[in-house]
């Protein structure tokens, strides 16, 4: 089973208009950790927001916030504000604590589109 | 300035041949990471290091070998076992994971095309 789904390849959002993107993820061990990553076309990865398993309130950082369900296993970034430099490849990823090690699993990506 | 830096940022290889792919961290981290990029893809792990003289295969560690000597350089070399290595590849570093302190600091990547 894969242990991060991201269901939408591509999404579309008018500049300055909110838009979320979906992370669905699967894991037994109760402490762990979910990562958003945003990699513009230049390929690298830059970090946007981090969600710790037994963290009680959404993060949020900036323009970026997390919509974290534990219940049904959802960490779903919500962008605000769109901006055109928000067009790029978004990444959700996890860390168990059980592996000892800071491995991550990285879900397929969305690629964002924010249109003028 | 602190951060990841890896070379080259395009390598061509003839198949048949070995390849080096160099990472190199001034941010003091311990551990260290090697992650494959095919298109349209997520990361996948190669081989991860949590410290020197020490390093662990990922998920998809066949064809590729890796050494770490000092803290700072963690290269990654494509053998020719590898029957698909044209891919992304990306190296990162963190510190021990706690929380957020987990975060993984990425490089610019290197991109490798198999002739």
């Amino acid at each position: 089973a894969q242990k991060i789904t991201q269901t939408q390849p591509g999404m579309f959002v008018q500049e300055k208009e909110a838009v979320t993107l979906d992370c669905t993820y699967d894991t037994s061990d109760p402490s762990y950790g979910l990562f958003w990553y945003k990699q513009p076309s230049s390929g690298e990865m830059i970090f946007l927001i981090y969600q710790g398993s037994y963290d009680q309130q959404n993060a949020t950082e900036g323009r970026y916030s997390l919509n974290f369900q534990k219940a049904r296993k959802s960490a779903n970034l919500v962008i605000s504000a769109s901006q055109l430099g928000d067009s790029a490849m978004y990444f959700c990823a996890m860390r168990e604590a059980q592996t000892g090690a800071n491995n991550l699993f990285f879900g397929t990506g969305t690629r964002l589109t924010v249109i003028p | 300035d602190g951060g990841i830096t890896q070379s080259p940022k395009y390598l061509f290889r003839k198949e048949g041949q070995n390849v080096t792919l160099s990472c190199e961290q001034n941010l003091n981290h311990d551990a260290m990471y090697w992650y494959r990029q095919d298109p349209g893809q997520g990361l996948r792990l190669i081989y991860y290091s949590q410290i020197v003289n020490d390093f662990q295969k990922g998920d998809i560690a066949e064809g590729y070998s890796v050494s770490r000597e000092k803290k700072e350089s963690f290269p990654l070399t494509v053998t020719s076992a590898q029957k698909n290595p044209t891919a992304f590849y990306l190296c990162a570093s963190s510190i021990q994971p706690s929380g957020r302190a987990g975060e993984q600091f990425f490089g610019p990547g290197t991109r490798l095309t198999v002739l």
